[in-house]
């Protein structure tokens, strides 16, 4: 079956420093995948996306993730981060390649922002 | 261009109260999944409805809890005779047919039992 770890429950980094947030999955298949970024409080925003082609994947807000087959891995990574990226962070897979498909989460990141 | 919208925010129930969330898809779209969020926890998926169908409930507890997406009017997740462990955020999001899309979600409601 088709899953999602998040090996790092809480992170914090210094305003301006970069961040890489970890992300493993094992599916059958090329996996479709996602990275959805949580505010307090708030729904789920989608920031990026892979479905095929190029590995390196960029998103909204400065975000980006490789898709590594050889690791089973799709990390998310920001050069510089900002107080305003504080927020919870969950890696997805959905389970089929269908419109049909739920969505498994990964448990989550919580990033916090040292000023 | 209205995304998913989700009535009540909040809601707050009695053990035994029963709770009505509400969900509108995103104008055009036909599916809507529901997902639990349990207190640090991710996201569980919970049930996926079209249109006057249950197409999977597989992630819904036996009991207490339905689910329907009415032909008009938005879906409702519905639970009976709430319990503590009910207390969780419930995100709704909705998405189109053919192949995969993405899913929209809504800002979730957030219920409290007391």
């Amino acid at each position: 079956a088709q899953s999602v770890t998040q090996p790092d429950i809480h992170i914090t980094v210094s305003e301006g420093a970069s961040l890489e947030l970890r992300c493993n999955y094992s599916y059958g298949a090329t996996p479709y995948l996602f990275w959805y970024v949580q505010s307090p409080g708030q729904g789920l925003q989608l920031l990026l996306k892979y479905f095929s082609g190029d590995t390196l994947v960029q998103g909204i807000k400065g975000f980006e993730a490789e898709f590594k087959r050889s690791q089973s891995s799709f990390n998310l990574r920001k050069p510089s981060v900002h107080w305003s990226d504080a927020a919870e962070y969950f890696c997805a897979v959905p389970e089929g390649y269908s419109s049909a498909s739920k969505i498994i989460f990964g448990s989550g990141t919580r990033l916090s922002i040292r000023p | 261009n209205a995304g998913v919208m989700q009535n009540p925010r909040h809601l707050v129930r009695r053990r035994g109260q029963e709770a009505r969330l509400r969900c509108s898809p995103m104008k055009g779209h036909s599916h809507v999944y529901w997902y639990r969020q349990l207190p640090e926890e991710g996201l569980k998926f919970m049930v996926y409805l079209q249109k006057e169908n249950i197409i999977d409930e597989s992630g819904m507890p036996k009991e207490r809890f339905s689910a329907e997406f009415p032909k008009e009017g938005p879906s409702i997740l519905r639970i009976q005779q709430v319990v503590r462990g009910d207390s969780a955020a419930y995100f709704c999001a909705s998405g189109a047919s053919g192949l995969y899309n993405e899913q929209f979600f809504g800002p979730g409601t957030r219920l409290t039992v007391l």
